[in-house]
């Protein structure tokens, strides 16, 4: 089982649509969670962190279920620019490593 | 700052040459990581330095690849020799504290041929 775990997608969604990604993760220890963008043959970059008790950032609303081990991302009323892959990080204790999920592909059309 | 450097951008190499990736971090960041992204594998962690001093080299695929860090601002990822199955993105990011926010280069696309 691999330690991060995201669906792959495609998410094929119109815009103003309303979009969810989750995310498992295998190791209990871990401490650390984001939500990282990567455009097309792009580098990726942070869209947000995850808090325990949640967070939102404008459209986007990020949680974390550590009961279950799972995180997941919202993004409300959906924009043709949203269209990108998502990717789950986790770090584990004392963040000594990083771990990438795979990333979900999410297409918004018009 | 101009963000992380990677040099060079693209790279096509013929098997069994040596390859070398450089990467220069955001000044002042403590950390510094080099990823490989394939399609099959995704973003794999393949080393990471904290005050250039290697900390976790267990993603490093095999004896083939070093990689070294001989000051704050400069590091480098060698392939040697280089395989086609090497063929990845390699993104070098840094980063100023455990548990923050990293920021990434925009990569190096090797081609091994």
């Amino acid at each position: 089982r691999k330690e991060v775990e995201q669906d792959p997608g495609p998410f094929n969604v119109p815009e103003g649509a309303t979009v969810a990604f989750n995310c498992t993760y295998s190791n209990s220890a871990s401490q650390s969670f984001f939500w990282y963008r990567q455009d097309c043959r792009k580098e990726p970059k942070l869209l947000m962190s995850v808090y325990s008790s949640g967070n939102e950032d404008g459209r986007f609303t990020a949680q974390l279920n550590r009961a279950s081990q799972y995180i997941s991302l919202l993004i409300r009323d959906s924009k043709l620019s949203d269209s990108a892959t998502y990717l789950c990080v986790v770090k584990n204790t004392g963040g000594f490593k990083t771990i990438f999920g795979a990333g979900t592909r999410l297409f918004v059309k018009a | 700052d101009a963000g992380v450097i990677q040099s060079p951008r693209h790279e096509v190499t013929e098997m069994g040459q040596e390859v070398t990736l450089r990467c220069k971090p955001i000044s002042g960041h403590d950390y510094l990581f080099w990823y490989r992204q394939t399609m099959m594998r995704g973003l794999e962690l393949l080393i990471y330095f904290n005050n250039n001093v290697p900390i976790d080299d267990s993603g490093m695929p095999e004896d083939r690849f070093s990689a070294k860090m001989p000051n704050a601002s400069f590091s480098t990822l060698k392939i040697q020799p280089s395989e086609p199955r090497d063929s990845a993105v390699y993104f070098c990011a840094s980063q100023d504290r455990m548990n923050t926010e990293a920021f990434f280069g925009q990569g190096t696309r090797l081609t091994v041929v």
